[in-house]
């Protein structure tokens, strides 16, 4: 357990449905991170927020993808219109220093698009 | 965009057989960070690398960056059950960590 949490584990949704994905990080920690994992591949970047403020953001981060840390606190990531194509592991990671290049990465929220 | 490739892609090795897992960089790496995954679940980190040369050790896992910090490796001694996951390197676009580019992974099997 590396003191990020995610919720939920599992979510099933039927395409075009809308789903929200939360993330608690470890509470000293200022960054926070969204990675997106299909199988087989290693994470891929989606976003990054230092405490409120949204840094980053990947192409791959499209439209009906929006991110959110509120008060530099939990995270969410809300998928709207949800596509086959959006079916992955979404995870979580949070970092206290930039440069010790240590994320600590929760257990990950697995999205299945029907 | 940088790009990491890892091999092998999978492995089998019998417990107590030394191994190792490399992985190739396009480009000059800022640094090098190793990290394991069990199917299904999160990331834990392992090591971390930043100069040409640099070689570090926990137990018996082993991690070295080259010194034109293109390519990196990660040996394991004398496996065990407990190693087998999935090895994935990292690093970072720019001399700042604030985002990583994963390779695609190298799934471990330890048979008894």
């Amino acid at each position: 357990d590396t003191g990020v949490s995610q919720d939920p584990r599992h979510k099933i949704t039927k395409r075009g449905q809308n789903v929200t994905f939360r993330c608690d990080p470890i509470s000293e920690h200022n960054r926070l991170y969204w990675y997106r994992q299909t199988l087989g591949q290693g994470p891929e970047f989606l976003t990054y927020f230092q405490n409120e403020a949204q840094l980053e953001k990947s192409r791959l981060l499209s439209d009906r993808f929006s991110a959110e840390r509120p008060k530099g606190s939990f995270s969410t990531l809300e998928i709207q219109r949800t596509e086959q194509g959006d079916s992955a592991m979404y995870l979580c990671a949070t970092s206290a220093r930039e440069e010790t290049g240590e994320l600590f990465f929760g257990e990950g929220s697995r999205l299945t698009v029907l | 965009s940088q790009e990491l490739e890892q091999s092998p892609q999978s492995l089998i090795v019998q417990e107590g057989k030394n191994l190792t897992i490399n992985c190739t960089s396009s480009k000059t790496l800022y640094g090098l960070y190793w990290y394991k995954q069990k199917y299904g679940e999160g990331l834990i980190f392992l090591m971390m690398l930043q100069k040409g040369g640099e070689e570090k050790s926990h137990e018996k896992i082993t991690a070295k960056l080259d010194e034109k910090k293109q390519q990196s490796s990660l040996h394991i001694t004398a496996s065990q059950p407990s190693h087998a996951g999935i090895y994935l390197c990292g690093a970072p676009d720019t001399g700042t960590a604030s985002k990583l580019t994963f390779g695609t992974g190298t799934r471990l099997q330890v048979t008894l």
